[in-house]
């Protein structure tokens, strides 16, 4: 079964250094989703994203985040210079049309020390 | 704006025994989507079980079935002939069809299966 594969699977950073998670949709999808996951809290929309540009974005989706799709194939979720606080779990998802659930990838732990 | 409530954070089931998690949610329209995803320790997130909203039928996958009332607002999942592997968070999400972004969560319950 087709999947979405996210790497890495567990990032440690520090303050303000730039991360980039990366995203590999399923490959006939058409629609691109960044979402998180603070630990023990609820999963949080950030960002969405189809035919090379953004479609939506949440409120915590402010200038120290940016997407990109540089090649036919990656997803990439930057962060510019983090905080303690985006420590969290990020999943990557794709979906095909609007009908069906969204695919999830197994997510990056992201951890701001 | 369109929320999401499951006001179970825990549940527990013995093996074998059936067990229905709640779902409630707010919205003022009348066409949308509904899930169930699963989040084993793993924390991947798997997709159980989806609903349209106009369909009045109750969507089902094997041992998983939902109970949805549209007049209510309410979507609740049915997990029949619980297996230990059962055991992990449940989210329910709601997902309008006007545009095809933002999936939105309920806080998520976590469900335990007692051998």
């Amino acid at each position: 079964e087709p999947e979405v594969t996210q790497t890495p699977s567990h990032q440690v950073t520090q303050m303000g250094q730039e991360v980039i998670l990366r995203c590999v949709p399923i490959s006939n999808h058409l629609y691109f989703y960044w979402y998180r996951q603070i630990l023990g809290q609820k999963v949080e929309f950030l960002v969405s994203f189809y035919n090379n540009e953004i479609s939506e974005k949440s409120e915590i989706f402010d200038d120290q985040f940016s997407v990109e799709r540089p090649d036919g194939s990656n997803f990439t979720l930057k962060i510019r210079s983090t905080k303690l606080e985006d420590s969290a779990m990020y999943f990557c998802a794709s979906s095909e049309v609007q009908v069906y659930g969204y695919t999830f990838g197994s997510g990056t732990r992201l951890t701001v020390v | 704006a369109q929320t999401v409530t499951q006001s179970q954070p825990e549940m527990s089931v013995q093996e074998a025994e059936t067990v229905t998690l709640s779902c409630t949610y707010d919205t003022s329209e009348s066409d949308y989507y509904l899930f169930w995803y699963k989040q084993p320790p793993s924390r991947q997130m798997i997709l159980v079980i989806r609903q349209e909203a106009y369909k009045q039928q109750n969507a089902t996958e094997n041992r998983f079935s939902v109970n949805f009332q549209k007049a209510a607002k309410s979507f609740s999942l049915k997990i029949s002939d619980s297996q230990l592997g059962d055991a992990a968070m449940y989210f329910c999400a709601y997902r309008t069809t006007f545009n095809n972004n933002d999936m939105r969560f309920g806080a998520g319950t976590r469900l335990t299966v007692k051998p």
